[in-house]
């Protein structure tokens, strides 16, 4: 049963243009994470998110910015696509503590493509 | 750093026949290393396939099992006798470091199980 939506499943752009994707987690985390996985398989940390604040940064381009309303939600704005932005980008979810601490659970992911 | 090595793919089994899936990693910065196992099966999403947290436990699931080894810092998924329905793609992964929020993966593994 999915329980990480994110929207939409894929989207096509061209070149300098603005992308926004969504996730909504319905699990009650209190953590919440974007990743990459390049056209390798390649899955890759880009931000991650406890309680509304941002918590990781790993070196990503200042075009992406994650946005927090509260703690079941992370978009991910884009501001000005380059064609190495084509990927899966995956949201994630995990309990902070607990015997699950650190799991992660996973959407289906959103496949962009840069024209 | 902080990082996974995994065998690298495409593995082809047949039915029937054992596997094993090599991953080591390194864990410079994190004192109490999580270990995972996610898997990804056609046409579905990231998952996890076991979690071991303590060194020298074994976490198991659906007929597969790792052995957390701190000693040659390692974390090998082995399965005595592997299924077509096992074909996937497999994921190392480590955890653990709780100022950092992030889950590391390795590259993934492909699994090719011929019937």
């Amino acid at each position: 049963e999915t329980a990480v939506f994110q929207t939409p499943n894929y989207h096509v752009t061209q070149v300098g243009n603005e992308v926004s994707f969504n996730c909504k987690q319905t699990l009650g985390h209190d953590t919440m994470y974007w990743y990459k996985q390049d056209s390798k398989k390649l899955l890759k940390i880009m931000f991650s998110y406890n309680n509304k604040q941002l918590i990781v940064n790993e070196t990503v381009p200042r075009r992406f910015s994650p946005q927090s309303s509260d703690k079941a939600h992370l978009n991910l704005r884009i501001k000005s696509v380059e064609p190495e932005d084509s990927a899966v980008y995956l949201c994630a979810s995990s309990p902070r503590w607990g015997g699950d601490a650190e799991t992660l659970y996973f959407g289906s992911g959103t496949r962009l493509t840069v024209l | 750093g902080d990082s996974v090595t995994q065998t690298e793919g495409p593995v082809t089994v047949s039915e029937s026949e054992s596997l094993i899936i090599n991953c080591t990693y390194s864990a410079t910065s994190i004192a109490y290393p999580n270990l995972f196992w996610y898997v990804r099966y056609p046409g579905e999403g990231l998952q996890l396939l076991l979690k071991v947290i303590t060194a020298g436990q074994k976490g198991s699931s659906r007929g597969f099992e790792a052995t957390y080894n701190k000693e040659t810092t390692s974390f090998h998924l082995q399965k005595a006798s592997v299924q077509e329905s096992d074909s996937a793609v497999y994921y190392c992964a480590l955890g653990g470091d709780t100022n950092a929020y992030k889950v590391i993966f390795g590259k993934g593994t492909h699994l090719h199980v011929l019937p």
